[in-house]
This record gives structure tokens, sequence and C-alpha cells, in this order.
């Protein structure tokens, strides 16, 4: 199957700073990525739904100016943290579709995640 | 809005046995997917299971099999011959169109005995 790339796995910061993490998709070219937060034994929750060439459209409850999400090309999508706080502590996760392959159209691969933790 | 609920927060089954994984799920469309994904420990989520609600016959993979009730809007995961890999958090998870997001229900741990 298609292949989906987090970057960096884990990242330790500092409260203050801003943090970005990057989804990348290695073998396929994906115009929709998502972000999902996850937080300790709990569900994955959408954060925002990131579009290549346009804004990324938040979930209800989402801060946009705390999560950026920027959607360059057709291959990667960073999500940046900013003026990180412990509370943003938690595991971020994308996923994107392979609109092109040869599988099922509404597959979605996921990347490893990224676990941030903010001290 | 659609909405998944999975009622179990943790399970445990003996290797080699037989568990099933209960969910159910709320929405007004009569054409839809339904998923359950697994989260092993290493965090990676990875698609077990696909049912297209327009589709009466059940999908199946393997040990993997699904007890799809339209009408009663239940969707069960049975796995048969546990093994200890089987250790995981299982979600379900709805679609509405296959261009839309994925709505997840809140989990559920399983945990496979020796």
């Amino acid at each position: 199957g298609a292949v989906v790339s987090q970057h960096p796995s884990w990242v330790i910061c500092k409260s203050g700073t801003s943090v970005k993490i990057e989804c990348r998709s290695l073998d396929f070219q994906a115009t929709t990525m998502f972000w999902y937060r996850q937080f300790p034994k709990q569900s994955l929750m959408l954060m925002a739904t990131s579009n290549e060439g346009s804004k990324a459209t938040y979930e209800q409850g989402v801060e946009k100016d705390k999560f950026l999400i920027n959607h360059a090309s057709l291959t990667l999508s960073t999500l940046t943290v900013t003026s990180a706080h412990p509370e943003d502590s938690s595991f971020y996760i994308c996923s994107a579709r392979d609109e092109t392959g040869t599988g099922w159209p509404g597959e979605l691969f996921f990347g490893e995640g990224s676990r941030l933790t903010v001290l | 809005a659609q909405t998944v609920t999975q009622s179990q927060p943790e399970m445990s089954v003996q290797e080699a046995e037989t568990v099933t994984l209960s969910c159910t799920y709320d929405t007004s469309e009569s054409n839809y997917y339904l998923f359950w994904y697994k989260q092993p420990p290493s965090r990676q989520m990875i698609l077990v299971i696909r049912q297209e609600a327009y589709k009466q016959q059940n999908a199946t993979e393997n040990r993997f099999s699904v007890n799809f009730q339209k009408a009663a809007k239940s969707f069960s995961l049975k796995i048969s011959d546990s093994q200890l890999g089987d250790t995981a958090m299982y979600f379900c998870a709805f679609m509405l169109r296959a261009n839309s997001k994925l709505t997840f229900g809140k989990g559920i741990t399983l945990s496979v005995r020796p």
C-alpha cells in the first residue's frame, strides 16, 4: 500500500516555542491530508483537513492560529503548533488518500504519528 | 452528523479463542462505509476491514470478519483464533463518501492472553 511518513516521530520543546511536524506521502500525490490529535488511550480527533494550494478546513473548536497547517505541495503537509504549552502535548497523526492508485480510492493511509512533549 | 459508539473500553481473550468487538453508529444516510482499524503499541494505524453499506454480504479478511446489521446500525468485529499480535486498540470508524473524512469511535483495548 501507499506510504505516509511523519517527521519528527518525537519532539520535546519548551513552553512558548513553535514546533513544526511534517507529513509526507512518499509514493503518491495527495490533494487532501487530514490531521488528528490523540491523547493516551483515547480516540483520534480530527483537527483539520489540509487542502493542497488552499486554506485548511478546521474542525469546530480547533484554534486556527494555534495549529497552522500548510499544504504547499502534493506530497507535503505541515502542522505548526505555535506558542506551544504543556496542554498541547499529545500524539499527532496525519493521513492521506492515494486518489490515483489502483486500490479503493477512499482508503486512507496513516503516518506513524508524532509525539509532542511541551515542557 | 454521524456518530460512532464503542461502549466497551476493554476486553481480554485467551489466545486461539474468538472475540467479538461491538460498534454501533448513527446516520440518516443509506450509503456509507464502515471500518475497523487496529492501533498496536507502535501507534501505527492499520486498516483491518472495510464494509460498504450497500453490500449485504459481511466483509471478511482472513481471521477477521464483521457482522453488519444495517437496520440496527450495528457493526461488530469478530476475531477468530486470536493471536498475541492482535493485542491492540481497535477503532470502529464511519465514512460517508469515499472522499470524505473518517469519524472514529472511542476505541476498545483488546488484550490477548497467552
